[in-house]
């Protein structure tokens, strides 16, 4: 079956260490997002990618980055200059023209 | 600013009984609007999604929501709630097309309990 697939779903990061989150689809979509989810403040968008090679900032980008080298990947680093990082991130994905966005089943990212 | 607003935070309801999930938002012409389901610890499932055309729309689930261009609302319904519909619901908007790169804005949610 099609779907995204988010990995790992725990992930623990240390102190000054930069984390990468897996995001995988085999919808044959273009675009794909990265979301952070914190209690109380729904989803805020962190990147977007409408085709490969290409990214946008979203909201809250600052400690943040991404890559697009393939259309089924988009993977997000958290880097060490995202000071509180502890969240639940989603990744979803889409077709051109606003359709509906499919959603992994996210990454429960914490601090040790 | 323009906005996507879920004005009830948490909600409780008995189960049988009736469910409506308020949604507005603040666009100068019609958004795409859609409502979203998510169980604890998972992603997002879409309930229903509207673009234009019937402004009441069918979902999955037994919802379904009706968009009221008067008062800027998209409303989710549901005659007879059941004990699994215990969730968070967002609310979402896709703004009116411009140069945003369709980017989804989500409302905050409203966390639904059913007691029995």
């Amino acid at each position: 079956d099609g779907g995204i697939t988010q990995s790992p779903k725990y992930l623990f990061r240390k102190e000054g260490q930069n984390v990468t989150l897996s995001c995988e689809q085999n919808l044959n979509h273009d675009a794909m997002y990265w979301y952070r989810q914190d209690p109380g403040q729904g989803l805020r968008l962190i990147y977007y990618s409408q085709i490969v090679n290409d990214f946008q900032k979203g909201d809250i980008a600052e400690g943040y980055s991404v890559s697009r080298e393939k259309k089924e990947s988009f993977p997000l680093t958290v880097t060490s200059a995202q000071k509180n990082p502890t969240a639940f991130y989603l990744c979803a994905s889409s077709n051109q023209g606003s359709t509906a966005q499919h959603f992994g089943d996210g990454t429960r990212l914490s601090i040790l | 600013a323009q906005s996507v607003t879920q004005p009830d935070i948490h909600i409780t309801v008995s189960e049988g009984a009736s469910l409506e999930l308020r949604c507005n938002y603040s666009y100068g012409a019609t958004p795409y609007l859609f409502w979203y389901v998510q169980s604890p610890g998972q992603g997002l499932q879409l309930l229903l999604k509207y673009f234009s055309g019937d402004t009441l729309v069918q979902g999955i689930k037994g919802f379904e929501a009706e968009f009221k261009r008067s008062q800027s609302s998209f409303n989710l319904r549901k005659p007879s709630v059941h004990w699994s519909d215990a969730a968070e619901y967002f609310c979402a908007v896709v703004p009116p097309p411009s140069n945003t790169g369709n980017q989804f804005y989500f409302g905050t949610g409203t966390s639904l309990t059913v007691i029995p």
